[in-house]
């Protein structure tokens, strides 16, 4: 039971254009919400998060959205830069409902052509 | 560099044999947690200490994983007799623990093991 959905594998974007990664998540318990760029053979990088309480949290051309009747939230990177050719991974947690842990989607690969 | 770091960056052993991974996590954070990643996937869960106290366990965590935190700072993370299904990518990440609901995790670069 995948509680972290991330129905798009890859999504691929003119350089300058804006780029959009959607997550679902099933568990209403989740309250805290987390994305995180990967590239191969290194460790998942924090880019940013967002609380249960508010819907929109930016940081620079980072910009994540939350819809909590919907279960879903979404990335926005504008403009979009070759250098943020990764991997996406959408990240949730349950802290107020006393479990610490992570729970991440599978992934969605971003190619930004120049 | 301050961040999370992990030895070895790569371990490649053969079945039957038992590994060992070390974690140092960002000074002067409370909380150090495990992931596992396979390929496709997500990073999965497998465990978490709050300084020394290990308070969640993934079922994921066979009696053949075992993890420490002796002091409440680096952990080491243990398999003993390594299968084939062990070849993962082993994460560590750190959080301050200071904050319930806002508590953010930093990932080290990670322990590609590869069992043959």
């Amino acid at each position: 039971d995948q509680q972290v959905k991330q129905n798009s594998p890859s999504l691929s974007v003119q350089e300058g254009r804006i780029s959009i990664l959607n997550c679902d998540y099933t568990n209403s318990m989740f309250d805290y919400f987390l994305w995180y760029k990967k590239y191969p053979a290194e460790g998942p990088t924090f880019l940013i998060s967002i609380s249960s309480i508010k819907d929109k949290n930016e940081d620079g051309r980072f910009t994540v959205f939350l819809n909590k009747s919907a279960k879903h939230l979404s990335l926005h990177i504008v403009p979009s830069q070759p250098g943020d050719s990764a991997v996406y991974f959408c990240a949730a947690s349950a802290a107020q409902g006393g479990s610490e842990k992570l729970v991440f989607g599978k992934g969605t690969k971003l190619t930004v052509n120049p | 560099d301050t961040g999370v770091s992990q030895n070895p960056r790569h371990k490649i052993t053969k079945r039957g044999q038992n590994v060992t991974f070390r974690c140092d996590p960002i000074s002067e954070h409370n909380r150090l947690y495990w992931y596992r990643q396979t390929l496709g996937q997500g990073p999965e869960f497998l465990t978490y200490f709050q300084n020394e106290a290990q308070l969640e366990k993934s079922r994921l965590l066979s009696d053949r994983f075992s993890a420490e935190r002796p002091k409440g700072s680096f952990s080491t993370l243990e398999i003993q007799r390594t299968e084939q299904g062990d070849s993962a990518m082993y994460l560590c990440a750190s959080s301050p623990g200071l904050a319930l609901s806002t508590d953010t995790q930093y990932f080290g670069p990670g322990t590609r093991l590869t069992v043959l």
